[in-house]
């Protein structure tokens, strides 16, 4: 069993649906969680940087952390065309800039117009 | 310069062949990383700098890998008798405190 489990998808959503990504991880040392949107050919690009439980919102993106679950989301309201990439989860244990991120495999998101 | 640049883009290796990708982090960051992402899979620790130092090389798949940062900025990561399972896409980012920067990466496909 991978440290971190993500649904590959695809996940395809009309155009203003609520879009929900789910990630579940089994290491207790994660205390710094993030989501990253990789479009096609290009980085990851940092969405959400959450440390602890509960919810943080920046504009349409809330991400979610239930520490006691082992469980964190990103919900993208209102989904544009634009919002079409892969989302990928990423977490770490404390001390982030100088260990590495244990990524799940990525959510293809496709939100049709 | 703004972000983390990589070059080359794209690398076409036949098998056997060495290559050598190239990380340019963002001015001042202490920290580079080297990630693999195969594809339709997250990226995958590699190996990790602090300044000059590579305190991290656990993620590195075998021998045939090797990566140096000598004064502490640009960092290169050589495959030697590159094998076609070494085809992915080899992303670099750098941080100076927690937010961590990738690159667009260089694809490497071993035919």
């Amino acid at each position: 069993q991978k440290e971190v489990e993500q649904d590959p998808g695809p996940l395809s959503v009309p155009e203003g649906a609520i879009v929900s990504l789910n990630c579940t991880y089994s290491n207790s040392a994660f205390q710094y969680f993030m989501w990253y949107r990789q479009y096609s050919r290009k980085g990851p690009e940092l969405l959400m940087y959450t440390y602890s439980s509960g919810n943080k919102e920046d504009g349409r993106f809330t991400a979610q952390v239930d520490k006691s679950s082992k469980y964190i989301s990103l919900f993208i309201r209102d989904s544009q065309p634009s919002d079409s990439a892969t989302y990928l989860c990423a977490m770490t244990p404390p001390n982030s800039g100088n260990t590495p991120l244990v990524f799940g495999k990525g959510t293809r998101l496709s939100v049709i117009a | 310069g703004a972000g983390v640049s990589q070059s080359p883009r794209y690398k076409v290796a036949k098998r056997g062949q060495d290559v050598a990708l190239r990380c340019d982090p963002i001015s001042g960051h202490v920290s580079l990383f080297w990630y693999q992402q195969a594809l339709g899979q997250g990226p995958e620790f590699l190996t990790y700098f602090q300044n000059e130092a590579q305190l991290d090389k656990s993620g590195l798949p075998s021998d045939r890998f090797f990566a140096e940062r000598p004064e502490g900025s640009v960092s290169t990561l050589k495959i030697q008798r590159t094998q076609q399972e070494d085809s992915a896409v080899y992303l670099c980012a750098s941080s100076l405190r927690t937010e961590v920067t990738f690159g667009s990466g260089t694809r490497l496909t071993v035919v």
